[in-house]
């Protein structure tokens, strides 16, 4: 596609409940990384893959983060037990080379845990 | 470790003026690279502006320059002739050769331009 799309842009989740967040890349991007914005805040890494293989998930705040990207296109962030902590602005990136710089951010799933 | 400081949490600035918003930053990689997004409230990073830490001369993009000061660790995103469009929140980051192709980010600065 001609950007990177997330799904949902929206949820509500019941604390305790899992959760699965969708990235869509743009075709033929290299890299993808996940990062979780708190209000008010700036992007915190969270992982980050090169083709299917996740290189780093040095940013994922606890073992119920967990991410995939099976054929290295779509990735996949999962929350397991879900916590009000977890609230935040999901974000994906996705590049087309692994040095390069031009990030493609797309807009977003917004987690809420009530 | 890497470490990027914004110090503005929130500006005004007249429409069609000019404003300076101030990144710092800290690393010990030799080879870097320092990014400015922007964030409207729609929540999508817009790119803005790319400086490599070897670059000679300090970027321009249209309306925006970044002042790149190496020896004082500073990047600041200078707008030229404010819109209102400009208003969203505006954050600074960088990445390093040896700390992985993520992004740092700084927490940003809320830019809110007055007509």
């Amino acid at each position: 596609g001609a950007g990177v799309s997330q799904s949902p842009r929206y949820k509500v989740a019941k604390r305790g409940q899992d959760v699965a967040l969708r990235c869509d890349p743009i075709s033929g991007h290299v890299s993808l990384f996940w990062y979780q914005q708190a209000l008010g805040q700036g992007p915190e890494f969270l992982t980050y893959f090169q083709n299917e293989a996740q290189l780093d998930k040095s940013g994922l705040p606890s073992d119920r983060f967990f991410a995939e990207r099976p054929e290295g296109s779509v990735s996949t962030l999962k929350i397991q037990r879900t916590q009000q902590e977890d609230s935040a602005v999901y974000l994906c990136a996705s590049t087309r080379s692994v040095q390069g710089y031009g990030y493609t951010f797309g807009s977003g799933t917004r987690l809420t845990v009530v | 470790a890497q470490k990027i400081t914004q110090t503005q949490p929130g500006m005004f600035v007249q429409e069609k003026e000019a404003v300076t918003l101030d990144c710092t930053y800290d690393t010990s990689d030799p080879s870097y690279g320092l990014f400015w997004y922007k964030q409207p409230s729609s929540g999508e990073m817009i790119f803005l502006i790319y400086q490599g830490s070897y670059d000679q001369q300090n970027a321009t993009e249209g309306r925006y320059s970044l002042n790149f000061q190496k020896a004082r660790k500073s990047a600041n995103l200078v707008i030229s002739a404010s819109q209102l469009g400009d208003s969203a929140m505006y954050f600074c980051a960088m990445r390093g050769v040896r700390a992985g192709n993520m992004l740092t980010f700084g927490g940003g600065t809320r830019l809110m331009v007055k007509p």
